[in-house]
């Protein structure tokens, strides 16, 4: 079965300093995987996705992610936070042929000034 | 392109009392999916609908029930409303067109259960 682990609730980080946001799967075939974002009292907005092309997904607003199958790892980084990154983030995981999507419990970006 | 609408955005009901919760996915999308989120439990999936065809559930009580219409237009419904309920329940499309498809989530209703 298909699962999401994100590591941390909450994560706090300085203006101009780096941003990562770590998510693990477990899936037995070789999943699809996304990170959204959420501001609040918004749905959820699509940053990037993993689909077996190149391992290091370039994403919207200066955000990567890497996937690394070994680590069953897909970690969300941006080199130099910004103010307006403060939202709530999902790492979600898809498998071919499975019509659903399953969510982490997100983690809360907080960007100190 | 307009977005994914939902309708109402704001809703209270009391317990025991039933609510319908409606979706307007993209033009052209036809894949239609509900979730439902709490600060308890985060994003939990309900279930995903195609060419007005539940093609997956989630794990919820049969409360909880939807139907899509042939211009993809999707609704839930939701019965005997308990207090835990309460939840902000978003609607997301898709294309369908192959493996790794985007959704496209709407702003959400928010329900309250008193």
């Amino acid at each position: 079965a298909q699962s999401v682990t994100q590591l941390g609730s909450h994560v706090s980080v300085s203006e101009g300093a780096l941003v990562l946001l770590r998510c693990n799967y477990s899936s037995s075939v070789p999943p699809y995987l996304f990170w959204y974002v959420q501001y609040p009292n918004q749905g959820l907005q699509l940053l990037l996705k993993y689909t077996s092309a190149a391992t290091l997904v370039k994403g919207i607003n200066g955000f990567e992610a890497e996937f690394k199958k070994s680590e069953t790892s897909f970690h969300l980084t941006k080199p130099s936070a910004h103010m307006s990154d403060a939202a709530e983030y999902f790492c979600a995981v898809s498998e071919v042929g499975g019509f659903k999507t399953i969510f982490g419990a997100g983690t809360r970006l907080f960007v100190k000034a | 392109k307009a977005g994914v609408t939902q309708t109402p955005r704001y809703l209270i009901k009391t317990r025991g009392q039933q609510v319908t919760l409606s979706c307007s996915p993209i033009s052209g999308h036809r894949s239609v999916s509900w979730y439902q989120q709490t600060p308890g439990q985060g994003l939990q999936f309900l279930f995903e609908y195609f060419s007005e065809t539940q093609r997956n559930k989630g794990n919820f009580p049969g409360r909880f029930s939807g139907r899509q219409f042939s211009n993809s237009r999707s609704e839930m419904n939701v019965s005997t409303l308990e207090l835990g309920d309460s939840a902000l329940y978003l609607c997301a499309s898709s294309l369908d067109e192959g493996p790794g498809e985007t959704q496209y989530f709407g702003p959400g209703t928010r329900l309250l259960v008193l």
